[in-house]
């Protein structure tokens, strides 16, 4: 039973454009939200994260975003740069909790020059 | 590089042998995580570290896998008597005490079981 979904496997979109990739939970204890991006070959990389007290944090080109009475977060990127071709994997972690993240399975963004 | 660094990057064994997985933190990191990935999964938490104390073990981790991290540094992941379900990428994270909300990985090793 998966409690972090990421139903998109691939997604691809024009460089210049905007990039969305989503994210659904199912555990309510869940309130901290993380992005980690991962290139072939590598590890994740820390992108961008999110606390239940906010409905929105940036930096720079991401944007996250946090409904919690729908369990959805999603991830923009404007304007997407081919660069940004990876795999996005959702986390989330009730926090206090060891900080054992529950990631989703991924997905793969292709951003086309 | 001060990143978080795994050896060895790949391992190829025969069931039935014992591998051994060494991850190095980043230096004053005091959160150490290991992780294990399935293609087409994200990673799975398998056991966490502060300093040198075993905090949490996930019921992924069979009484096959022992980990420890005995001067608080480095860690070490033990799979003994490996199946084939074993062959996946294990990954290590740490943490700061100041920041431990955020994980920083390593490479992974990659490991296949013949």
């Amino acid at each position: 039973d998966q409690q972090v979904k990421q139903n998109s496997p691939s997604l691809s979109v024009q460089e210049g454009r905007i990039s969305i990739l989503n994210c659904d939970y199912t555990n309510s204890m869940f309130d901290y939200f993380l992005w980690y991006k991962k290139y072939p070959a590598e590890g994740p990389t820390f992108l961008i994260s999110i606390s239940s007290i906010k409905d929105k944090n940036e930096d720079g080109r991401f944007t996250v975003f946090l409904n919690k009475s729908a369990k959805h977060l999603s991830l923009h990127i404007v304007p997407s740069q081919p660069g940004d071709s990876a795999v996005y994997f959702c986390a989330a972690s009730p926090e206090g909790y060891g900080q054992n993240f529950v990631f989703g399975p991924g997905t793969r963004l292709s951003v086309l020059p | 590089d001060t990143g978080v660094s795994q050896d060895p990057r790949h391992k190829i064994t025969k069931r039935g042998q014992n591998v051994t997985f060494r991850c190095d933190p980043i230096s004053e990191h005091n959160r150490l995580y290991w992780y294990r990935q399935t293609l087409g999964q994200g990673p799975e938490f398998l056991t966490y570290f502060q300093n040198e104390a075993q905090l949490e073990k996930s019921r992924l981790l069979s009484d096959r896998f022992s980990a420890e991290r005995p001067k608080g540094s480095f860690s070490t992941l033990e799979i003994q008597r490996t199946e084939q379900g074993d062959s996946a990428m294990y990954l290590c994270a740490s943490s700061s005490l100041q920041a431990q909300e955020t994980q920083y990985f390593g490479p992974g090793t990659r490991l296949l079981v013949l």
